[in-house]
């Protein structure tokens, strides 16, 4: 069975500074792994995805994203926080891209102090 | 391009009354459509996904059915809504590409 765990409920980081959200995931097989935004009362958004290519993932609004096979990890980072960036972020699971249900962290509401 | 429609955007209903939530997909034919649920700090719970036609799972017992009339269609419903159902409702289909989910329904049961 496959599951994230998203470390933090909340994370606080000031304009402008270093974002860094981290999740680490279980999987019996070669993971698929996710990183969704939601704006408030918005669905979900997809910012990335690591389908087994490159290791570093670049997605969108300047965020990218890390395999680490041996930590089974997938932080989210991005280097200069903007206020816009202010959302929940969900790191997700599954074992196929399409077809199989996709598994969700509890995500993790970043807050953007000025 | 697929276009996932979604509807209401907010309802307020009271203990007891029924409940229809609609979803729709446009620009792709027999998608997986899947069914979430929102509470606070408790992120998204699978509740239903359908692979075709009246192929309806459930992942967790409770109040609430879903159905699919219609290929692109799914329908959320309750007999008689409880508090506990109170939550943010997504409905989401999956493609090539990964999840492509809808705007939500905030439903507040009273």
């Amino acid at each position: 069975a496959q599951s994230v765990t998203q470390l933090g409920s909340h994370v606080s980081v000031s304009e402008g500074a270093l974002v860094l959200l981290r999740c680490n995931y279980s999987s019996s097989v070669p993971p698929y792994l996710f990183w969704y935004v939601q704006y408030p009362n918005q669905g979900l958004q997809l910012l990335l995805k690591y389908t087994s290519a490159a290791t570093l993932v670049k997605g969108i609004n300047g965020f990218e994203a890390e395999f680490k096979k041996s930590e089974t990890s997938f932080h989210l980072t991005k280097p200069s926080a903007h206020m816009s960036d202010a959302a929940e972020y969900f790191c997700a699971v599954s074992v196929s891209n399409r077809d199989d249900k996709i598994i969700f962290g509890k995500g993790t509401r970043l807050h953007i102090l000025p | 391009s697929q276009t996932i429609h979604q509807w209401p955007a907010t309802l307020v209903q009271p203990v007891g009354s029924p409940l229809s939530l609609e979803c729709t997909v446009e620009g792709t034919s027999n998608p997986n459509l899947y069914w979430y649920r929102q509470a606070a700090g408790r992120g998204l719970q699978l509740l239903f996904y359908s692979v075709g036609i009246g192929q309806i799972s459930s992942e967790v017992p409770q109040n609430l059915s879903a159905s699919r009339p219609q290929d692109r269609q799914f329908i959320l419903s309750s007999k008689k809504l409880l508090l506990s159902d109170s939550g943010f409702y997504l409905c989401a289909w999956s493609g090539p590409y990964g999840y492509t989910f809808g705007s939500g329904t905030r439903l507040t049961v009273v």
